[in-house]
């Protein structure tokens, strides 16, 4: 799986949007690039995945530049709850073990 | 549906006792997954499961053993605890590879 490189920690302002970078320029045509994020001391909370292209659910939005070499979350109007530590993993969709590698993630801190 | 129960959710072991870490999910997945998070630090795979009566060592197994006799259970067994394992442990579970992994709340463990 391909590495990923994230900042270690982002401010945000309630309300406001949050931009979480990650950068997986080694990333190979057939790993997708996943997003979970744990909230203090609780088990780690799935948030989206995609390949190629931009994807939207309920919770975010994912933003893969067309070289696949680095992409943003985006969570569109943060609240205080939205503080946690955010993983960005790249990963094949198949694979044996289909276990996730966590880094240390982008600790956000949602401010009022 | 309650998704991954864990239990218990704190233990203090003393060096050199064992105890067996539960986990259940009601979700009819086939892939169950034991990590373990050291302070400060990503998830390290321990074992995982693709499906009743099938386990395969992760990462970091040493130490665990795990069996998997019914789709909804995967207890994971620490044997001859050591200060090493102090940690906190998260079961989680997927359909399938590829799928997003549902964690359960974790259990926290002390070895003095």
């Amino acid at each position: 799986d391909a590495k990923t490189t994230q900042p270690p920690s982002m401010d945000c302002a309630e309300g406001r949007a949050a931009n979480l970078p990650c950068n997986h320029s080694t990333i190979s045509g057939n790993e997708y690039v996943y997003w979970y994020r744990q909230i203090h001391s609780q088990g780690p909370q799935y948030i989206i995945h995609g390949l190629k292209n931009n994807e939207t659910n309920e919770m975010a939005s994912l933003i893969i530049t067309e070289d696949r070499k680095s992409s943003t979350l985006i969570l569109p109007h943060a609240t205080l709850r939205d503080t946690a530590v955010y993983y960005c993993i790249a990963r094949n969709y198949g694979g044996s073990q289909g276990n996730l590698i966590f880094g240390k993630g982008t600790k956000l801190s949602v401010k009022p | 549906n309650a998704g991954v129960t864990q239990t218990p959710k704190f233990r203090i072991l003393k060096i050199g006792q064992s105890m067996t870490l539960q986990c259940t999910q009601d979700m009819n997945h086939n892939y169950m997954y034991w990590y373990r998070q050291d302070p400060g630090m990503g998830l390290k795979l321990i074992y995982y499961s693709v499906g009743a009566g099938i386990t395969d060592k992760g990462e970091v197994p040493n130490g665990y053993n795990v069996s998997r006799s019914t789709t909804e259970d995967f207890p994971l067994r620490l044997e001859l605890a050591a200060p090493s394992q102090t940690s906190v442990y998260f079961c989680a579970s997927s359909y399938g590879v590829g799928y997003e992994q549902y964690f359960g709340p974790g259990t926290r463990l002390t070895v003095t």
